[in-house]
């Protein structure tokens, strides 16, 4: 079971170009998220998203948009990149749904510079 | 709002106990452990639900009041593998499945 991949795993960017960090899932979980990480901050959640076909915001969702393509598939996209986005980035999913909640399965990450 | 944490920081000896907390202004669902090593993704330790439960894992427990809105991890006879940085992330009446998580608790064990 590969459980959650992210890809890609190292990414440099300059200030002001786009991209998109993809996060696919094999094990048929319903809700999905996307978190920042840096020093001193803690993980941070940008979106997740409960459902197929529903996003909700997180703390820090400015300056990101989402996808939730399909029931595997969660992209988080930087329309025009800032140094401020230089961050760890983690995708997770877990069975959760409803009123229950379930353990979160982390992706490996991706290490995002904007320079 | 992120739940906090305390102590931010605690060093170990081998062998010896330490409680980790985590209390948020908001009424609480659930509460989810999880520890991250060094460059590596965080890994789940356990998930309390409402109710008051405690449950146990190894050597490492925890409790769940949700009328204080708090949590504790207990870490006993502590190991050089416990090391690492520990984060409590919460969920609230904001969101079942939002789990929201705290700055972090970085725990390292000496010899």
């Amino acid at each position: 079971n590969a459980g959650v991949t992210q890809t890609p795993k190292f990414q440099v960017l300059k200030t002001g170009q786009s991209m998109t960090l993809q996060c696919a899932q094999d094990m048929n979980h319903n809700s999905m998220y996307w978190y920042r990480q840096d020093p001193g901050m803690g993980l941070r959640l940008i979106y997740y998203s409960a459902s197929e076909g529903t996003t909700d915001k997180g703390e820090v969702p400015n300056g990101y948009n989402v996808s939730r393509l399909n029931k595997r598939e969660f992209s988080l996209r930087l329309e025009s990149a800032a140094p401020s986005q230089t961050s760890v980035y983690f995708c997770a999913s877990s069975e959760a749904r409803g009123t229950k909640s379930e353990k979160l399965f982390f992706g490996s990450g991706t290490q995002l510079s904007v320079l | 709002q992120q739940p906090v944490q305390s102590p931010q920081a605690v060093i170990l000896r081998e062998g010896e106990d330490a409680v980790i907390n985590c209390s948020s202004s908001k009424a609480l669902y659930s509460v989810h452990w999880y520890r991250q090593k060094h460059g590596e993704a965080p890994v789940f330790l356990m998930i309390l639900l409402k109710g008051g439960e405690q449950k146990g894992h190894e050597k490492i427990s925890a409790s769940f009041n949700e009328k204080k809105q708090q949590s504790s991890l207990y870490l006993t006879a502590s190991q050089l593998s416990y090391s690492g940085t520990y984060f409590c992330g919460t969920g609230d009446s904001g969101g079942y499945q939002k789990v929201t998580f705290g700055i972090g608790t970085k725990l390292q064990v000496i010899p």
